[in-house]
C-alpha cells in the first residue's frame, strides 16, 4: 500500500496568516491526490482533487500544487472557518490511503 | 441537492454483524461510483470499500476482505456495507460518499453512523 505521510502533524496559526501542508507519498503517484478539510463531528470536505484542481465552491484562497511524492495545501490567507483538519488522500491505485491530518489551530 | 444518508449503525458485539445503508438523493445514482470511509474516535480516515456503478467491480481495504461486503441497488438508489465478524478495532463512524466522477475522490459526504463494536 502506498504511505502518505502529512506535516506537520499540527500547526498554530493566526486569522490573516499564509499556511502550508505538505504531503509525501512513499512512491510516485503523478497526481491523483486530493485534499479534504474536515471539522469536528463533521464529514470531509473535498478541498482539490488532481493536486491542484479546486472542487467547486471552495475559496480560492485554497489552493494545491505538486505531482509524482511530494504535494502542498496552501491556504493564502487564514480565515477563521479555516481551523479544521486536513486530509490528503493518494487514489493512483487501490488500496486508496489517507495522510494522517494536519490539525490547523488558532495562535 | 446531492443528499446521502446513513443508516445502520450501532452497539454490537465481538463476532456480530451489522449492515450499513446509504440513501442517495438528488443526483443519478446509477452514474457513479460508491465509497464507505470509516474513521476511529479520534483518529484519521480511512477507505474501506468501493463499487463500480453496476456493482461489477468492488474493492477492499485488506483489514475487510473476507468480513465486509459492499453492495447497491441502484433502483433503490441505495448503498449497502454488510460487515461480519466484527472486530472491536472496526469501532469507527462509517460514511458514505459519492466518488467524484473521473476522480477517486468522495465530492459528497453523508453525516456518517456510528458503529461501536464492544463486549
Amino acid at each position: 500500500a502506498i504511505r502518505m505521510t502529512q506535516s506537520p502533524s499540527s500547526l498554530s496559526a493566526s486569522t490573516g496568516d499564509r499556511v502550508t501542508i505538505t504531503c509525501r507519498a512513499s512512491q510516485g503517484i503523478s497526481s491523483y491526490l486530493a485534499w479534504y478539510q474536515q471539522k469536528p463531528g463533521k464529514a470531509p470536505k473535498l478541498l482539490i482533487y488532481g493536486a491542484s484542481t479546486l472542487q467547486s465552491g471552495v475559496p480560492s484562497r485554497f489552493s494545491g500544487s505538486g505531482s509524482g511524492t511530494d504535494f502542498t495545501l496552501t491556504i493564502s490567507c487564514l480565515q477563521s472557518e479555516d481551523f479544521a483538519t486536513y486530509y490528503c488522500q493518494q487514489y493512483y491505485s487501490y488500496p486508496l490511503t489517507f495522510g494522517g491530518g494536519t490539525k490547523v489551530e488558532i495562535k | 441537492e446531492v443528499q446521502l444518508v446513513e443508516s445502520g449503525g450501532g452497539l454490537v458485539q465481538p463476532g456480530g454483524s451489522l449492515r450499513l445503508s446509504c440513501a442517495a438523493s438528488g443526483f443519478t445514482f446509477s452514474n457513479y461510483w460508491m465509497t464507505w470511509v470509516r474513521q476511529a474516535p479520534g483518529k484519521g480516515l480511512e477507505w474501506v470499500a468501493n463499487i463500480k456503478q453496476d456493482g461489477s467491480e468492488k474493492y477492499y481495504v485488506d483489514s475487510v476482505k473476507g468480513r465486509f461486503t459492499i453492495s447497491r441497488d441502484n433502483a433503490e438508489n441505495s448503498l449497502y456495507l454488510q460487515m461480519n465478524s466484527l472486530r472491536v478495532e472496526d469501532t469507527a463512524v462509517y460514511y458514505c460518499a459519492r466518488r467524484r466522477d473521473g476522480h477517486n475522490a468522495g465530492d459528497y459526504w453523508g453525516q456518517g453512523t456510528l458503529v461501536t463494536v464492544s463486549s
